[in-house]
């Protein structure tokens, strides 16, 4: 099983909104990773949870909030965002702290901030 | 800066040709180099990866990896419509596990 799970696929939200994005692995990975990839760019890395702690922050503004809740989930916390947080959210997994490891992505939620 | 680059094409090539992507990076210390394919409103999804000097080949895919002019390629062979799809260079540092740098991405028009 190489499938990362994301949910909802499609989200539409309005500035005073809070809502989550969720994404679950059971390859035993224990890296997991949220990424934001506007259209025609490639994905940004947002965050990064090893062994369910929170290893890397990339300056992402507090209005998302990222959560580990065990080795297989994973969740981002969205509240009060702007119209241009519009995007493709990916969660990606990994195994932690070796060079040559595989990233494999979920299918994306594509998230719109009306 | 660490950076990836690629060319942003649109790349066109015949049904049946060989489409050569290229990407070159500029942190030396780079180990890792990974090829994903992306269709349009969909997520990436890892076709090739490649750690050492050479070429590494996975069907119609062949990776190429040059450390010492800092360089990674992609051939595909026998190119088909459903390759048509941008592709992401992404390279991953020594001391940078998880913090994978992407290309601009290559996109790639493959014709009847």
């Amino acid at each position: 099983d190489t499938e990362v799970t994301q949910t909802p696929k499609h989200l539409v939200m309005g500035m005073t909104n809070k809502k989550s994005l969720k994404c679950e692995q059971h390859m035993g990975h224990r890296a997991m990773y949220w990424y934001k990839q506007k259209a025609k760019k490639p994905p940004e890395l947002m965050f990064v949870y090893s062994y369910e702690k929170l290893s890397i922050n990339e300056s992402v503004p507090s209005r998302f909030s990222p959560e580990c809740p065990n080795s297989s989930l994973l969740n981002l916390h969205l509240h009060a965002l702007q119209p241009e947080d519009s995007a493709l959210y990916l969660c990606a997994s990994s195994h932690p702290g070796q060079s040559n490891e595989k990233l494999f992505f979920g299918s994306g939620t594509q998230l719109s901030v009306l | 800066q660490k950076e990836v680059e690629q060319n942003s094409g649109p790349l066109s090539v015949p049904e049946g040709a060989i489409a050569s992507l290229n990407c070159t990076y500029s942190d030396r210390g780079s180990q890792s180099f990974f090829w994903y394919r992306q269709y349009s409103g969909k997520s990436p999804e890892l076709i090739m990866f490649i750690y050492s000097n050479g070429d590494k080949e996975d069907g119609r895919f062949t990776a190429q990896l040059n450390k010492a002019s800092q360089y990674v390629s992609l051939l595909i062979r026998d190119s088909q419509p459903s390759d048509s799809a941008t592709y992401l260079c992404a390279g991953e540092g020594t001391d940078s596990w998880g913090k994978l740098q992407f290309g601009a991405g290559t996109q790639v028009v493959v014709t009847p």
